[in-house]
């Protein structure tokens, strides 16, 4: 059974501080792994990886994937309080199209 | 990019009947996603909804339950049937679109449903 599991399940920091977030996965087939941000309903989109080794950046956010170890990192640096969400880490398996699986998610807060 | 809206945003019913939640899309897409996010749990996927087919529905979720239609390459609803307490959860509508990624999801605002 395809499984995504993130840590930690939440997180406390304060602004100004770098956080990391992890993920690991189980899937046949992997395809692509996304990091989303949810704020209130709607799940913002921030990066989606497809290969090993290659950063995505987009400013204080960057992310990672390791096809190896089956695992992805989101690191957040110099954290503000408007970064406090859920973090949803979901990886596309191709042999279930377009299906994605989601992890449980990193509520991250940050305080002032 | 695609504009995708919800509606009702939210909406609080009486055990027993049922809400039909609209999504609609700027542009033409192909696939379009319906998730639940009950408190405090992640996104479940239940169908996927392709234009001029019948849904796909996942493992736990029935057509009786959730009928979705898809009339056309911009526009979705879901129907949440005979409601239960159980039913309260975020109900996301979400569509493959090219923007700076190729084929990934994006999502709606959600709709908020509580049910007494």
């Amino acid at each position: 059974e395809d499984k995504v599991v993130q840590s930690p399940l939440s997180l406390v920091v304060h602004e100004g501080d770098t956080v990391t977030l992890n993920c690991s996965y189980e899937v046949t087939n992997f395809r692509s792994l996304l990091w989303y941000k949810q704020e209130k309903k709607a799940p913002t989109f921030l990066f989606m990886l497809t290969s090993s080794g290659i950063e995505k950046k987009s400013g204080r956010l960057s992310s990672i994937l390791d096809k190896k170890e089956l695992f992805s990192i989101l690191n957040i640096t110099a954290t503000q309080t408007g970064d406090s969400a859920v973090y949803l880490c979901a990886v596309e398996a191709a042999e279930y199209g377009n299906k994605l699986v989601f992890g449980a998610g990193t509520i991250l807060r940050v305080k002032s | 990019s695609a504009v995708i809206s919800q509606k009702p945003s939210r909406d609080i019913c009486q055990r027993g009947t049922s809400l039909t939640i609209q999504c609609q899309v700027d542009s033409q897409v192909t696939m379009m996603f319906w998730y639940r996010q009950q408190p405090g749990q992640s996104l479940t996927l239940i169908a996927t909804a392709n234009q001029g087919s019948e849904a796909t529905y996942e493992s736990g979720f029935v057509i009786d339950k959730f009928p979705i239609s898809r009339p056309n390459l911009t526009f979705s609803t879901l129907t949440v049937s005979n409601m239960s307490p159980e039913d309260s959860s975020i109900y996301l509508c979400s569509v493959e679109a090219r923007r700076e990624n190729p084929d990934t999801q994006y999502f709606g605002p959600g709709t908020r449903l509580t049910v007494l």
